[in-house]
């Protein structure tokens, strides 16, 4: 059975530093792009990048490219969302979510990781 | 602002059916294959249609997709109350700012 399972929550200050997680089971990790995905609160889906965690190949939505950072582990078939200062403004439901191979939509999704940054 | 038009909401009585609109710039949806997901309220997005009409196993045939130049629909026939949910259109955008768009999402209400 396909999984990705992230972390529920996370409660961070304005400044501070965060990498949240996805790790992917049931399937071939190297096969399949991940890709995150943001919901802010009450309002509708951002497409914020994704990751060939065959070769690291990324690519970055302009409206989040410089402001975060996607990376995997190969090793332990985990992919990384990560930010180096939170703004209030980051504070919204991130989803990462396998692109369907050889193509550009999404077949399995995480629950989603809750970020709440507030001081 | 979304590159994809949905309308913000729908609504329709149980056993009805709907329909939910998805229009974009040629550069956008013409060349390229739409996918629809639902999410249901409190839950991550899940994948309805995909390449414009098909669908993925375990979504029942009351939910179908069809796409005619710039613009796409989704259609739910036999309308049941764990239907409503919101539901988002989604494509890739192959212009310099190449990516993953999606519409703003439209909210479906069963009466």
């Amino acid at each position: 059975e396909v999984q990705l399972v992230q972390p529920g929550t996370e409660v961070k200050k304005p400044g501070e530093s965060l990498r949240i997680s996805c790790k992917a089971a049931g399937y071939s990790f190297t096969t399949y792009w991940i890709d995150w995905v943001r919901q802010m609160p009450g309002k509708g889906l951002e497409w914020m990048g994704r990751i060939d965690p065959s070769d690291s190949d990324t690519n970055y939505s302009p409206s989040f490219q410089g402001h975060v950072t996607i990376s995997t582990d190969k090793s332990i078939n985990t992919a990384y969302l990560q930010w180096s200062s939170l703004k209030a403004s980051d504070t919204a439901m991130y989803y990462c979510a396998r692109q369907r191979y050889g193509a550009y939509d999404f077949d399995y999704w995480g629950q989603g990781t809750l970020v709440s940054v507030s001081s | 602002q979304s590159v994809l038009t949905q309308p913000p909401s729908v609504s329709a009585a149980p056993g009805q059916k709907v329909t939910i609109s998805c229009s974009g710039r040629s550069s956008k949806i013409g060349n390229n294959y739409i996918s629809w997901y639902q999410q249901l309220p409190g839950t991550a997005p899940k994948l309805l249609i995909y390449d414009n009409n098909k669908r993925p196993s375990g979504i029942p045939d009351r939910f179908s997709g069809s796409k005619s130049g710039t613009s796409a629909t989704l259609g739910i026939t036999g309308l049941q109350t764990g239907d409503e949910a919101a539901y988002y259109c989604a494509t890739w955008d192959s212009s310099l700012s190449a990516g993953v768009v999606f519409g703003g999402g439209t909210k479906l209400t069963v009466l």
